[in-house]
């Protein structure tokens, strides 16, 4: 399987919004309701940001949101701030019980 | 507070054997899976495989089956990936990673860098 397609980078100024997709297939994100989504700082641990598509652990900010449209699904971050510059990774659980990654994107707040 | 350690740096030449550990604390051990991730230098992430702490039942990404092996000692919450024979294409930052049911990742390890020269 190829990893899932993500921008390489995206940008956004501060109040903004941004959305960042991640494109899989009919077997991956299409398949079930389980994308996930990481934001690593560099040198920082990867931190879990949303799950199973729209939900999100406790203490990650309401103004991360996920949402999936057939083999696609997206991050938006409302009211971007310089803290939350950072590479975001997506994932999916597969119909092969196998997980699969995307391949990174760095969000830049200009 | 959960934690995920994972063994030091290593070094080694293409065909010798290595095993690195990833040792768990502040949860039951055997209430996650726990998965391996490969990065690779300037590349995304790659999940090589993951294994059912409770029962030893391992499944693996057809990209990594049959190069290596994911295993577990429950008595010491340790999780450990080893190869029997490493390639120079091997060199990669790996993770250990805590699932948390639906393929979400919990919490990661800190990494551990191999280098392996030709």
């Amino acid at each position: 399987q190829s990893a899932l397609t993500q921008p390489a980078s995206v940008s956004g100024s501060p109040g903004q919004s941004t959305t960042i997709s991640c494109t899989g297939t009919n077997t991956d994100v299409g398949y079930y309701e389980y994308v996930s989504w990481y934001q690593q700082h560099p040198g920082k641990a990867r931190k879990l940001m949303i799950f199973d598509v729209t939900k999100r652990p406790s203490g990650v900010s309401i103004r991360f949101s996920g949402s999936k449209s057939g083999n696609t699904a997206s991050l938006t971050i409302a009211g971007l701030q310089a803290e939350d510059e950072a590479y975001y990774y997506c994932s999916s659980y597969t119909r092969y019980d196998t997980i699969i990654f995307g391949g990174g994107t760095k969000l830049t707040v200009l | 507070e959960v934690q995920l350690v994972q063994s030091g740096a290593e070094v080694k030449k293409s065909g010798e054997s290595l095993r690195i550990s990833c040792k768990a604390s502040g949860y039951r051990f055997t209430d996650n899976w726990i998965s391996w991730v490969r990065q690779m230098p300037g590349k995304g992430l790659e999940w090589m495989g993951k294994i059912d702490t409770s029962g030893s039942y391992t499944k693996y990404s057809q990209s990594f089956e049959g190069h290596v092996t994911i295993s577990v000692d429950k008595s010491i919450s340790t999780a450990y990936l080893q190869w029997s024979s490493l390639k120079a294409s091997d060199t990669a930052i790996y993770f250990c990673a805590r699932e948390g049911g639906t393929a979400m990742v919990k919490n990661w390890g800190q990494g551990t860098p191999v280098t392996v020269s030709s």
